[in-house]
């Protein structure tokens, strides 16, 4: 049991570049979300999937695509990438519509020059 | 949709203090109000957590205070540890369609002075 596993860890992106940044769990959990972490705003929702096929913009989604294709696997597309992307990403996972534990992978960290 | 406004977003405390973070909510349909604990460079993990039902919890040095009516709940961390040092997040949500969103306060960072 991995639990939430996110790639790459790090990466440089040249302005104009895309990419897409990996996450997948393996607990069966409905809900998966992406937050973008920047220094002294907390983690702000980007968008987020209450299962395969339904995703949902959450409160900074420009700039960013998601698609939910499985349960297991929740990528998030940088179209692109711009300096004010420049940020630490964490995708999160839990059960839905249970007041349970949401669960974190380990990080990317992306600049983009 | 919910927000959340966490205080004081910078808190020091000398070794064996106490040290207090409040958060205030708007959507009072959220009913799950977990605590997340980031030390440098990791993941967000959750240490403590309250649903609605319950107006207090505790777990050792730590303990989580909810006032469902005022719409606010707070994190406290007794004697405390050099190892607490770390930013604290609080957050909310709800069980309905509609407010399952995870949202997060914008963090205190926590140091505890030796």
């Amino acid at each position: 049991n991995a639990g939430v596993t996110q790639t790459p860890k790090f990466q440089v992106l040249k302005t104009g570049q895309s990419m897409t940044l990996q996450c997948a769990q393996d607990m069966n959990h409905e809900y998966m979300s992406w937050y973008r972490q920047d220094p002294g705003m907390g983690l702000r929702l980007i968008h987020y999937s209450v299962g395969a096929g339904i995703t949902d913009q959450g409160e900074v989604p420009n700039g960013y695509n998601v698609s939910r294709s499985t349960t297991e696997d929740f990528p998030l597309r940088l179209l692109s990438a711009a300096p004010s992307q420049t940020s630490v990403y964490f995708c999160a996972s839990s059960v839905l519509l249970r007041t349970t534990e949401a669960f974190f992978g380990q990080g990317t960290r992306l600049t983009v020059v | 949709g919910e927000n959340v406004e966490q205080h004081p977003s910078t808190l020091s405390v000398q070794e064996g203090d106490s040290a207090v973070i409040k958060c205030t909510y708007s959507d009072s349909a959220s009913n799950y109000f977990p605590w997340y604990k980031q030390e440098l460079g990791k993941r967000p993990q959750l240490i403590i957590d309250i649903r609605s039902n319950v107006g207090e919890k505790k777990d050792q040095r730590i303990a989580v205070t909810l006032n469902k009516t005022a719409k606010h709940f707070s994190l406290h961390i007794t004697e405390t540890q050099p190892e607490d040092s770390a930013v604290y997040f609080c957050a909310a949500r709800g069980s309905n369609f509609g407010n399952e969103k995870l949202t997060f306060g914008t963090g205190t960072r926590l140091t505890i002075i030796p």
